[in-house]
């Protein structure tokens, strides 16, 4: 199971943004984070909790090892509004948190 | 690049069977690559159904196993998804999406299409 929070967040363009992904059981490193804008499928922004994917902007960034990980935005952006959430891939089933919303303020 | 369309009936009725169809284009199918299905109940989380590699192994959710049969077609570069006796917690946003071999994430993904249980 994996549990992430905060459920919703709203944040002023500029400002820092910090989600958490906590799993039940160790996962290693195998932790994915996603974007997901209104009616688009998800887009993959973080792999293996911290390594960067190629074409995505330098302020996503993750962190993070064992059950306990993190994802931030260092200066959100307008086009940042979406619902992020993590993916564990260490072992079957895979599964999603929660997700989080981030409204632009 | 790389593009996946879904593709089936968007009404079903409740204990039919759900049929979906993933097309794969500008990428061999037959490359070490998972082909999975993951959906999204309105409002809800993302939840894994399972996936396909194109020798036929398969891995399935546990919560959805026993209604769950994925296929993959190499000559036509598609895959599919049969997931039996739906009712009207089966309605969702059908993805499908490609995971190379290990411990990688999605990282292509189909629009998605939606599917309503409901007679």
């Amino acid at each position: 199971v994996m549990t992430q929070s905060p459920a919703f967040l709203s944040v002023t363009p500029g400002e820092k943004v910090t989600i958490t992904c906590q799993a039940s059981e160790g996962i290693g490193n195998y932790l994915n984070w996603y974007q997901q804008k209104p009616d688009q499928a998800p887009k993959v922004l973080i792999r293996d909790a911290s390594q960067s994917i190629s074409g995505v902007p330098s302020r996503f960034s993750g962190s993070g090892s064992g059950t306990d990980f993190t994802f931030s935005i260092s200066s959100l952006e307008a086009e940042d509004a979406a619902t992020y959430y993590c993916q564990q891939g260490s072992q079957h089933p895979l599964t999603f948190g929660g997700g989080t919303k981030v409204e632009i303020k | 690049q790389v593009q996946l369309q879904e593709s089936g009936p968007g009404l079903v009725k409740p204990s039919d069977t759900l049929s979906l169809t993933c097309a794969v284009s500008g990428y061999s199918i037959s490359s070490s690559n998972w082909w999975g299905w993951i959906r999204q109940p309105p409002g809800k989380e993302l939840e894994w159904i399972g996936y396909i590699y194109y020798s036929g192994s398969t891995h399935y959710n546990p919560s959805l196993k026993s209604r769950v049969t994925m296929s993959v077609d190499t000559s036509k570069s598609q895959f599919s998804l049969k997931l039996s006796s739906v009712t009207a917690v089966d309605t969702a946003v059908y993805y499908c999406a490609k995971k190379t071999d290990g411990h990688n994430p999605f990282d292509i993904w189909g629009q998605g299409t939606m599917v309503t249980v409901s007679s």
